[in-house]
């Protein structure tokens, strides 16, 4: 079965880090493009970050960069995203997403459960 | 990266059908094929029913279709159905290289 499943969110103070992990299986992991997303409480999907297979090439919302880092182990199966310099408006929960195309057009076909990133202090 | 614009809501009787806009500019929705829609429902994670404007995925009803049309996208439910009662938000690549989606519309079956 494919399935992607998100760990590492919690509460962390303003100006903090965090490190989500995204582990993968059912699928070959090495040969798909990746995203983060997220969704404040209420709130609708924002995209966050994108990575292309082998890691090589990244994208960041703006709202997020310069902060925040995707990185992947293909060895491992899994996806990473370091959050640093957290702000209150990064509050949500967050996804990763597989993209099913090659070239990672953007189209999300398989999302995990998501895991809940509160900041404050 | 503004959000592309989505109403808020939009409702329908079981069996009718229903269309949900998404606005964009041409450096969107307007200048790309790699238009998608999902569908979340509450306290789930979203899912994909629309990629590069018109596709279904596989095991997705056709009663999902979509469209678009210069710098405006659409998505047509037919035969409404008490289950499609959900929020939908639409997605596009940018001249950014960087992932949009729209701020979500909200699918009330009367």
């Amino acid at each position: 079965e494919v399935q992607l499943g998100e760990s590492g969110g919690g509460l962390v103070q303003p100006g903090g880090s965090l490190r989500l992990s995204c582990a993968a299986s059912g699928f070959t992991f090495s040969s798909s493009w990746m995203h983060w997303v997220r969704q404040a409480p209420g709130e609708g999907l924002v995209w966050v970050s994108r990575i292309n297979s082998d890691g090589s090439s990244t994208t960041y919302a703006d709202s997020v960069k310069g902060r925040f880092t995707i990185s992947r182990d293909n060895a491992k199966n899994t996806l990473y995203l370091q959050m640093n310099s957290l702000r209150a408006e990064d509050a949500a929960v967050y996804y990763c997403a597989r993209d099913r195309s090659d070239y990672g057009d953007y189209y999300m076909d398989v999302w995990g459960k998501g895991t809940t990133v509160t900041v404050s202090s | 990266q503004s959000a592309l614009t989505q109403p808020a809501s939009v409702s329908g009787s079981p069996g009718q059908s229903i269309t949900i806009s998404c606005t964009g500019t041409s450096s969107d929705v307007g200048g790309y094929k790699y238009v998608s829609w999902y569908q979340q429902h509450p306290g789930k994670a979203p899912k994909l029913i629309i990629y590069e404007v018109s596709n279904r995925p596989s095991g997705v009803s056709n009663r999902f279709s979509g469209s678009k049309s210069g710098s405006t996208a659409s998505l047509t439910i037919s035969g409404l159905q008490a289950e499609d009662e959900a929020d939908y938000y639409c997605s596009s690549y940018t001249s950014s290289s960087s992932g949009v989606f729209g701020g979500g519309t909200k699918v009330t079956v009367l």
